[in-house]
């Protein structure tokens, strides 16, 4: 079946990076774009930036923008969103999401989502 | 400040009508793209519910309703049930921004 599974839970410290992984199966990993949404404790839904899986072109939340790197390995079809210079306000779930942009579809398969805390 | 506007919750009785707007703007709804609704259970992922502003992906029931006029989106919600309880975000496109946007949110209640 279709599916997204992303990477166990982490926890870092102010200051630094995490990398968040989703292998993606069941259907042609390069036809579909690829999202991160996330969600902050008892928060809405944000979205990070999405990624197009067939050529990696890529777009970025403007708050964002300098610290988050989405990258794809159609290899494995596996998308990678890495985070820089983490504040406690990164602390959230992170989910990777088939879709991305001006989709007609929507955001139709979520994965189980990566929760990231960012604690000293 | 959410680009897209929900009320913060709704409540119903069962097998009552609920419906939960979504107000944007010219660089979103009004600019024609596509609205997309979300259904996300206590401590799980969302699920989409409606894309393309009105149609259901497969195994979502038929009480499930959505529609677009102008700058708004509304969602629908017929013969409520009690598992119908959650939070619902509404999603777009803004040229403006050139990003994803979503609704703040809205939790419904089922009385």
């Amino acid at each position: 079946q279709v599916q997204v599974v992303q990477s166990g839970a982490e926890v870092r410290e102010p200051g630094a990076s995490v990398k968040v992984s989703c292998k993606a199966s069941g259907y042609t990993f390069s036809r579909y774009d690829f999202s991160c949404v996330r969600q902050a404790p008892g928060q809405g839904l944000e979205w990070v930036g999405w990624i197009s899986t067939s050529d990696g072109k890529t777009n970025y939340a403007q708050k964002l923008k300098g610290r988050v790197t989405m990258t794809t390995d159609t290899s494995t079809s596996t998308t990678y969103m890495e985070l820089r210079s983490l504040r406690s306000d990164d602390t959230a779930v992170y989910y990777c999401v088939r879709g991305g942009g001006s989709t007609y579809n929507g955001l139709d398969v979520w994965g189980q989502g990566t929760t990231v805390t960012v604690s000293s | 400040q959410s680009v897209l506007t929900q009320p913060p919750s709704v409540s119903g009785a069962p097998g009552q009508r609920v419906t939960i707007s979504c107000t944007g703007s010219s660089s979103n709804i009004g600019a024609g793209f596509n609205v997309h609704w979300y259904q996300q259970l206590p401590g799980t992922a969302p699920k989409l519910l409606i894309y393309g502003s009105n149609n259901r992906p497969s195994g979502v029931p038929d009480r499930f309703s959505g529609s677009k006029s102008g700058t708004s989106a509304s969602l629908a919600i017929t013969g409520l049930q009690a598992e119908d309880e959650a939070d619902y975000y509404c999603q777009s496109y803004d040229s403006s921004l050139s990003a994803v946007v979503f609704g703040g949110g809205t939790k419904l209640t089922v009385l």
